[in-house]
């Protein structure tokens, strides 16, 4: 089973639209959890962090539920220019090392239609 | 806010030779560097860690002798891919962690291309 699951797409979705993302994870000892966009041929940016209580942030909202290692991304109203690949990354220290490690899941890929 | 960048942006070289990433934090110490490859249509996949003055930590698979990491200084990190083969192409980011800080701040990468 891979470190984060997200169902690849694409998701091709009218503008206008509501659009939703989910991830699951493996390790339960897994601290911290986030959304990152990556555009093509470019670095992934953070769009945003992951809380339990769920967090809002414009038209994003983000979900997390520990019990389930479950992640979910809502995007409302979208836009042309949410088009890109939407990344879940999950953060968790090691405990050989005692390094933070980021998992990427594979990104689900969306793409607008005007 | 915290900036890191990553030079070349992208390069092609001949099977066999060697190339040099350089990742700075321009605005920030950069305790801890991240490097990751990304094949096509596929994630990141981390390749190491290292933190300043310490050797770096590979992942399994991932060949210590021929991705050759440097972390000398607080600003600066370096991946040597040495005798590049063609399936060594691939896109090539680094990640910089600051002592204390929460985010990790990716370089814009480097496209790498062995023919």
């Amino acid at each position: 089973r891979k470190e984060v699951e997200q169902d690849p797409g694409p998701f091709n979705v009218p503008e206008g639209a509501t659009v939703a993302f989910n991830c699951t994870y493996s390790n339960s000892a897994s601290q911290s959890f986030f959304w990152y966009r990556q555009d093509c041929r470019k670095e992934p940016k953070l769009l945003m962090s992951v809380y339990s209580s769920g967090n809002e942030d414009g038209r994003f909202t983000a979900q997390l539920n520990r019990a389930s290692q479950y992640i979910s991304l809502l995007i409302r109203d979208s836009k042309l220019s949410d088009s890109a690949t939407y990344l879940c990354v999950v953060n968790m220290m090691e405990s050989n090392f005692g390094n933070e490690k980021l998992t990427f899941g594979t990104g689900t890929r969306l793409t607008i239609i005007p | 806010g915290a900036v890191v960048s990553q030079h070349p942006s992208w390069v092609i070289c001949k099977s066999g030779t060697s190339v040099k990433i350089e990742c700075r934090s321009l605005d920030f110490q950069a305790t801890t560097m991240f490097w990751y490859r990304q094949f096509p249509k596929q994630s990141l996949m981390l390749m190491a860690t290292s933190n300043e003055g310490s050797k770096a930590t590979y992942e399994q698979g991932v060949e210590k002798d021929k991705f050759l990491i440097n972390h000398a200084s607080l600003t600066l990190s370096t991946l040597t891919v040495t005798s590049a083969h063609p399936e060594d192409s691939s896109f090539y980011i680094c990640s910089a962690r600051g002592e204390g800080g929460y985010g990790y701040t990716f370089g814009s990468g480097t496209r790498l291309t062995v023919v």
